[in-house]
């Protein structure tokens, strides 16, 4: 399954399938990104972050995928899993050598069996 | 469970009231910083600490008033807030100094304010 962000703020996808989550960034002088997951009644919780001097990034069943020319950024989960339901928030250091982190809307991740 | 404490959990304070928020952090992060979030959108940045100082204030109104006593310490004082301030308030850290490393957020004080 496949969201566009802000025009699918939903994303329902069945167990073991893979995963696409769509963030488009606002600032090209960016030069840091994260992807963040959040359940109900947590805080946010880092899932993998990539620098601007690369394009993908990958870790334990998750890849990141970072278009600079398109401002675009992507969450791949590979398996889905119900544990991986929740929502999901990219956000970006728009920046240079500043502490600033700012969110995206997020898209809710949810599984069905 | 997070590696950076938040308390309480929950508060609800009338409008003439005067609270504070903490929160702590043990990773030895020089950066600490407050968000707050509403419901079902992202968070939002309120303030910035590096280094114990005061870096970054994103026009909070000022009945928010952050203090950061030391590197591990981190606390929002509340005074005369409005209802449409009750949000979920999260507080995060993170290495610091060049803005390049992944916040780590406690889960956050759910005020409500009446």
């Amino acid at each position: 399954g496949e969201s566009v962000g802000l025009h699918l703020p939903t994303l329902s996808v069945q167990e073991g399938d893979n995963s696409i989550i769509n963030c488009a960034y606002s600032n090209s002088a960016s030069d840091y990104f994260i992807w963040y997951k959040q359940e109900s009644g947590k805080g946010p919780q880092f899932i993998i972050d990539i620098r601007s001097n690369m394009d993908k990034r990958q870790g334990q069943r998750v890849t990141v995928l970072l278009n600079k020319t398109v401002k675009h950024l992507s969450l791949q989960i590979a398996a889905t899993q119900p544990g991986d339901s929740a929502v999901y928030f990219c956000a970006e250091n728009p920046t240079w050598n500043t502490d600033k982190l700012i969110f995206g809307t997020g898209t809710r991740l949810q599984v069905f069996p | 469970d997070t590696e950076v404490t938040q308390t309480p959990k929950h508060l609800v304070m009338g409008m003439t009231n005067k609270k504070s928020l903490k929160c702590e952090q043990h990773m030895g992060h020089r950066a600490m910083y407050w968000y707050k979030q509403k419901a079902k959108k992202p968070p939002e940045l309120m303030f910035v600490y590096s280094y114990e100082k005061l870096s970054i204030n994103e026009s909070v109104p000022s009945r928010f008033s952050p203090e950061c006593p030391n590197s591990s310490l981190l606390n929002l004082h509340l005074h005369a807030l409005q209802p449409e301030d009750s949000a979920l308030y999260l507080c995060a850290s993170s290495h610091g100094g060049q803005g390049n490393s992944p916040l780590h957020f406690g889960n956050g004080t759910r005020l409500t304010v009446t």
